[in-house]
């Protein structure tokens, strides 16, 4: 696609519930990045995959959080046994390869923990 | 530790008047630097990006940016705002070598008056 694809949009469950957040980069983009935005702050880096390598995850705030790339293409974002401060949107970003490349956004996954 | 400030929480400027929003960085070396905008429920739309060179860098929409290493500062200008401006504003630090993710400011909220 022209863009980063994120989805679903809005993810409602209930704590303790499992989620799965999925990203879509653009096609050939070798960089992909998981990004965290509390409401009213600055999104926060979670994990970095360099194609099905993940080379960075010191951002995940926990071990119920994982992320994976198996093909280098579309990754998931799971969150096991949610809890209330995981509401957030979850932003997905790609780019050409890392470093100088400007990333591309997702427009984000809501995320609601009731 | 690399850290991004914005100093102003929210701006409000009429239309038509200049405006200039601030980014101070703090990071051992150069860093990459970068302005994004945010709409609600929207991704980061990228608006111009600094790596090297010429300190004065123009981006998208009629946005400037100046890097001025003295005072690891990256502030983004615009000689007359348009009401479609009205958004939230992200300066980012890209960390050059691991692997580029982003270090991203508070952000600044930006309304128009008419």
């Amino acid at each position: 696609g022209a863009g980063v694809s994120q989805s679903p949009r809005y993810k409602v469950a209930k704590r303790g519930q499992d989620v799965a957040l999925r990203c879509d980069p653009i096609s050939g983009h070798v960089s992909l990045f998981w990004y965290q935005q509390a409401l009213g702050q600055g999104p926060e880096f979670l994990t970095y995959f360099q194609n099905e390598a993940q080379l960075d995850k010191s951002g995940l705030p926990s071990d119920r959080f994982f992320a994976e790339r198996p093909e280098g293409s579309v990754s998931t974002l799971k969150i096991q046994r949610t809890q209330q401060e995981d509401s957030a949107v979850y932003l997905c970003a790609s780019s050409r390869t890392e470093g100088r490349q400007p990333q591309h956004f997702g427009d984000g996954t809501r995320l609601s923990i009731l | 530790a690399q850290s991004v400030t914005q100093p102003d929480i929210h701006i409000t400027v009429s239309e038509g008047a200049s405006l200039e929003l601030r980014c101070n960085y703090s990071y051992g070396a150069t860093p990459y630097l970068f302005w994004y905008v945010q709409s609600p429920g929207q991704g980061l739309q990228l608006l111009l990006k600094y790596f090297s060179g010429d300190t004065l860098v123009q981006g998208i929409k009629g946005f400037e940016a100046e890097f001025k290493r003295s005072q690891s500062s990256f502030n983004l200008r615009k000689p007359s705002v348009h009401w479609s401006d009205a958004a939230e504003y992200f300066c980012a630090v890209g960390a050059r070598n691991q692997g580029g993710k982003l270090i991203f400011g508070q952000g600044t909220e930006l309304s128009v008056k008419p």
